[in-house]
């Protein structure tokens, strides 16, 4: 196990809802970063947070917002629900902001919109 | 756009054998690449990290391969056996701020006791 946990674990909206998963990182971990990854694809990257601040974005509409707190957990929110924001949700930690810093991923939220 | 091909197939080898998953990637030059392992209903773990100016990284039965004029990664695992048999995702890095990684997506290998 990494560390990293999130919740919940599985979730069931309808289209046009919004909702909110959750993170907390690794202790000691300042960055946070959120993929999405659909079935039988890969993770695509959402954001990333460091100290609170979002650093960085993927090709991902506004309706998908985030949010880090100060002991660095954090919230990926999604307005709007669209069908194909059915996937798993993960949420990696790493101590710093680096490319060559280990991504501590958590097991995932499975969101599915109906 | 950056286009990271895996495996389509998926790889089923006899246990013992070495098993060669490969990662081609287009429009880019990473800096670092990372492979990953991941179990169905898991979150990826990383394995192996390779920046652009080694050619070869190995760690216990592993080992990463990096050719950037191929654009190409080579992930083995040498006496596999069936505790191997999982999703193996390369990832490379974004260049962004940050450690933020574009994904492949991922060649399923089975290793058959």
């Amino acid at each position: 196990e990494t560390g990293v946990t999130q919740s919940p674990t599985h979730l069931i909206k309808t289209r046009g809802q919004q909702v909110t998963l959750r993170c907390s990182s690794q202790s000691g971990h300042n960055t946070v970063s959120w993929y999405q990854q659909a079935l039988g694809q890969g993770p695509q990257f959402i954001f990333q947070y460091y100290r609170e601040e979002e650093n960085g974005r993927g090709n991902f509409p506004p309706r998908f917002s985030g949010l880090q707190f100060p002991n660095y957990s954090s919230e990926l929110n999604v307005n709007a629900l669209e069908l194909d924001d059915s996937a798993l949700y993960l949420c990696a930690s790493s101590f710093r902001q680096d490319s060559t810093d280990t991504q501590y991923f958590g097991p995932g939220t499975r969101l599915t919109v109906l | 756009s950056q286009k990271i091909e895996q495996n389509s197939e998926a790889l089923n080898i006899q246990e013992g054998k070495t098993a060669t998953l490969t990662c081609n990637y287009t429009n880019y030059s990473p800096a670092y690449l990372q492979w990953y392992r991941q179990d169905p209903g898991r979150g990826p773990v990383f394995l192996l990290l390779i920046r652009e100016n080694e050619k070869e990284k190995r760690k216990e039965r592993l080992k990463v391969t990096f050719d950037t004029t191929l654009k190409q990664s080579l992930f083995h695992i040498t006496a596999s056996q069936p505790a191997d048999s999982a999703t193996y995702l390369c990832a490379l890095d974004m260049s962004s701020p940050g450690n933020q990684f574009y994904f492949g997506t991922g060649t399923s290998l089975t290793v058959i006791p």
